[in-house]
C-alpha cells in the first residue's frame, strides 16, 4: 500500500496567487481529512469527507480557502488568493468507516507565501 | 486548555531509558489515540485506546487511560534514538471519532 500521497511537498508562492494542494487517499479508505499545522496553532482540523461529500468544513479559516473530491482516489485543497498567514505545513489523511481504525497522514505540504 | 493537551512540552533523555508523556482532554471520548511525528514527516499512529480499557501495549509502549481523570499516559521503555519525535494524543470532540482534536504535542529527543 503506497499510503497518502500528497503533492507538492515543497510550494513557494507570492502573495495574491492561487495555491492548489492535492491529495490521493488510500484505497478504500472512506474518509478524507485535511488538517494544517503551524506552531502557533498546532494541528487543525479544515474539513473532512465522506465518501466524497464535505461533512464538516467549520475549521476552513476564510472563504478563500475551498476544497474538493471529486472521486474517491483525489481531493484538492485550494487557497485563492493565498496570503503570508497562510504559510503552514497542509496535511491530507485519510480512514476507513470504523470509527476506531487511525488515520493515515501524507507527508504534509510545505507552504510558504512570500 | 485544549481538548487533548500533552505534557511535558518537551522531554530529553538518554537512550536506555524511559519516557513518560501525559495527556488531559476535557469531553467525554470513544477513543484517545497517540500520534508520533518525525521531524519533516506526516503523524504516524501509535495506538489506540477505548474509553473501556485502562491499559494497552503495543511493543515497547505502554498506554494507559483514566476516564475518571480524563487522562492518558504514553510511556515508552528501553528508549532508542529512533524515538527521537513529537508525540500527540488525539481524541474526538463532541462524541465524533473523524473530527480529531490534537495537541500540541511532546517534543521527546533520546540522546544516543
Amino acid at each position: 500500500d503506497a499510503g497518502v500521497i500528497q503533492s507538492p511537498r515543497h510550494e513557494v508562492t507570492e502573495m495574491g496567487q492561487e495555491v492548489t494542494l492535492r491529495c490521493k487517499p488510500i484505497s478504500g479508505h472512506d474518509y478524507l481529512f485535511w488538517y494544517r499545522q503551524t506552531m502557533m496553532r498546532g494541528l487543525e482540523l479544515l474539513i473532512y469527507f465522506n465518501n466524497n461529500v464535505p461533512i464538516d468544513d467549520s475549521g476552513m479559516p476564510e472563504d478563500r480557502f475551498s476544497a474538493k473530491m471529486p472521486n474517491a482516489s483525489f481531493s484538492t485543497l485550494k487557497i485563492q488568493p493565498s496570503e503570508p498567514r497562510d504559510s503552514a505545513v497542509y496535511f491530507c489523511a485519510s480512514s476507513s468507516v470504523d470509527k476506531n481504525q487511525p488515520q493515515h497522514f501524507g507527508d504534509g505540504t510545505r507552504l510558504s507565501i512570500l | 486548555s485544549q481538548q487533548g493537551e500533552e505534557d511535558p512540552q518537551a522531554l530529553s533523555i538518554q537512550e536506555g531509558e524511559n519516557a513518560t508523556m501525559n495527556c488531559s482532554y476535557k469531553t467525554s471520548i470513544n477513543n484517545l489515540q497517540w500520534y508520533r511525528q518525525n521531524s519533516g514527516r506526516g503523524l504516524v499512529h501509535l495506538i489506540l485506546i477505548r474509553s473501556n480499557e485502562r491499559e494497552k501495549h503495543s511493543g515497547r509502549l505502554r498506554v494507559t487511560l483514566d476516564t475518571s481523570k480524563k487522562s492518558s499516559s504514553l510511556l515508552i521503555t528501553a528508549s532508542r534514538a529512533a524515538d527521537t519525535a513529537s508525540y500527540f494524543c488525539a481524541t474526538g470532540r463532541g462524541g465524533s471519532n473523524y473530527k480529531l482534536t490534537f495537541g500540541k504535542g511532546t517534543l521527546l529527543t533520546v540522546n544516543p
